[in-house]
């Protein structure tokens, strides 16, 4: 049973666009919901994360929307540009309780 | 400040080799984890340690094992390899049991034939 589900899987967007991916989860019991960027040969690297207190986080160019009526959360990158090209994976936990659970993630290409 | 480090970074086996993948991390992180990552199926947790000591299984330890050599070294082996086991292997840290940022290694890309 997967406990976070992601979409797209893949994305194309126009340099200057805006990028959006969406989450969804089913376990009321997460309170920390992160999301990951991961370039080819690379670890993934926490790029923003959310908690449940709030609707909207942002960090620049990218901004976490998050609905907890509906249970959906979803990145936004505005701008988007060449080197934000890269895999992104939604993620949840309940802390002090069950490790990072991963969507399937979304490779996103941004094309000049 | 190497961060998290796995070896090796790629390893080709045959079908029924064993091996350990070893990591280490630098940062005095209590928690440690491994998962592995497929196409199209992102990143699946195998095993964690929540602390030194300790050890879970995740949601696909089938065919793997893991020792918690101390506060630093969390290892991984394959005691009998399979070609369902050809993966991308990450080993992750994170600062208090099972909290919020993991950090990720640079991955070992492990081939079964």
């Amino acid at each position: 049973q997967q406990q976070v589900k992601q979409s797209p899987q893949s994305l194309i967007v126009q340099k200057g666009g805006i990028s959006i991916i969406n989450c969804a989860y089913e376990n009321t019991a997460f309170d920390y919901f992160p999301w990951y960027q991961q370039f080819p040969g690379k670890g993934p690297a926490l790029l923003i994360a959310i908690r449940p207190d709030v609707s909207e986080k942002k960090e620049g160019r990218f901004t976490i929307s998050f609905n907890k009526s509906a249970k959906q959360f979803s990145l936004h990158i505005m701008d988007s540009q060449p080197g934000d090209s890269a895999t992104y994976f939604c993620a949840a936990l309940n802390s002090g309780n069950t490790p990072l659970v991963f969507g399937k993630g979304t490779r996103l290409s941004v094309i000049a | 400040n190497a961060g998290v480090t796995q070896t090796p970074k790629f390893q080709v086996l045959k079908t029924g080799q064993s091996m350990t993948l070893q990591c280490a991390q630098d940062m005095n992180h209590n928690s440690m984890y491994w998962y592995r990552q497929d196409p199209g199926m992102g990143l699946r947790l195998i095993y964690y340690s929540a602390s030194e000591g300790t050890t879970d299984k995740g949601e696909v330890p089938n065919g793997y094992n893991v020792s918690r050599l101390n506060k630093r070294e969390f290892s991984l082996r394959l005691e009998s390899a399979a070609p369902s086991q050809t993966s991308v292997y990450f080993c992750a840290s994170s600062r208090d049991p099972l909290n919020t940022e993991a950090f990720f290694g640079q991955g070992t890309r492990l081939t079964v034939v």
